[in-house]
C-alpha cells in the first residue's frame, strides 16, 4: 500500500536557524514527490516537483532533495514568514494520480 | 491564470441538512480531484474528474457524498444528511495532465452543529 511519513510532526526554530524536514515515501513506481505549503485556514500551495533521486529543486530558503526512498526539504536562515505547515505527496501508482499525502510538519519560526 | 476557485469558503450547518460546494478549477486543466483534510492530518482523497467522467471514488465517500462535473467544467460536491464527523476542510484540485501538479483552491470549511 502507498504510504507517505512526515517527521517532525512540529519544528520550532529560531530566525536563522537552518534544518530539514524528511518525508519517507513507499509506493509503486515514483512518478513525482510534491511539495506544498499550507497556511492555517488555506488550501495547500505547491512548491516542487521532484522526479527522480538525486534530483533537487530551490526557491528562495528552501532546497528539496529526492533519494530512492526519502525527501528533504532544507530551510535555510528561515524567517517568520516561513512559518507554515509543509506538506509532501506522491501520486498513486494505479489510482489515476490520486496524491497520498504526509501528515505534514508544522513549522514555526520565532524572530 | 485566475487559479482554482471554491465557493462557499466558510459553511455551517445543523446535523441532518444537506450542503453544496462548488469548484471552478483552472481553465485549461482536464483533471478534478476532491480532497477531504481533517485537523492535523494531510488531505485525504475523495473522488476525481476526467472532463465530465468520474473515474474513482474512494471508501471514504458514503453513499451520502456525491459529485458532479457537468460538461467538463466545474464540479459540485453535495453532502446529503451532513453528520458531524464531516466537519472538515473540502479542498479542490486540478491537473493537465496525469501525475502532473494538483493546484489547490483555498477550500469550503465545513461545521456541522
Amino acid at each position: 500500500e502507498d504510504q507517505v511519513t512526515q517527521s517532525p510532526e512540529a519544528l520550532r526554530l529560531q530566525e536563522g536557524e537552518s534544518s530539514s524536514l524528511n518525508c519517507s515515501y513507499t509506493v509503486s513506481g515514483l512518478r513525482g514527490l510534491f511539495w506544498y505549503r499550507q497556511d492555517p485556514g488555506k488550501g495547500p500551495e505547491f512548491l516542487f516537483t521532484l522526479y527522480s533521486a538525486g534530483e533537487e529543486k530551490e526557491k528562495e530558503r528552501l532546497k528539496a532533495t529526492l533519494t530512492k526512498k526519502e525527501s528533504f526539504l532544507h530551510i535555510t536562515a528561515p524567517k517568520p514568514e516561513d512559518s507554515a505547515t509543509y506538506l509532501c505527496a506522491v501520486p498513486s501508482y494505479n489510482q489515476g494520480g490520486k496524491l497520498i499525502f504526509g501528515q505534514g510538519t508544522e513549522l514555526s519560526v520565532k524572530p | 491564470d485566475t487559479g482554482v476557485s471554491q465557493d462557499p469558503r466558510h459553511k455551517i450547518t445543523k446535523r441532518g441538512q444537506n450542503v453544496t460546494f462548488r469548484c471552478d478549477p483552472i481553465s485549461e486543466h482536464n483533471r478534478l480531484y476532491w480532497y477531504r483534510q481533517t485537523l492535523g492530518q494531510g488531505p485525504e482523497f475523495l473522488t476525481y474528474f476526467q472532463n465530465e467522467a468520474q473515474l474513482e471514488k474512494s471508501r471514504l465517500l458514503s453513499d451520502r457524498f456525491s459529485a458532479e462535473r457537468p460538461k467538463g467544467s466545474f464540479s459540485t460536491l453535495e453532502i446529503q444528511r451532513t453528520e458531524q464527523g464531516d466537519s472538515a476542510m473540502y479542498l479542490c484540485a486540478s491537473s493537465l495532465v496525469l501525475s502532473g501538479e494538483q493546484f489547490f483552491g483555498p477550500g469550503t470549511r465545513l461545521t456541522v452543529l
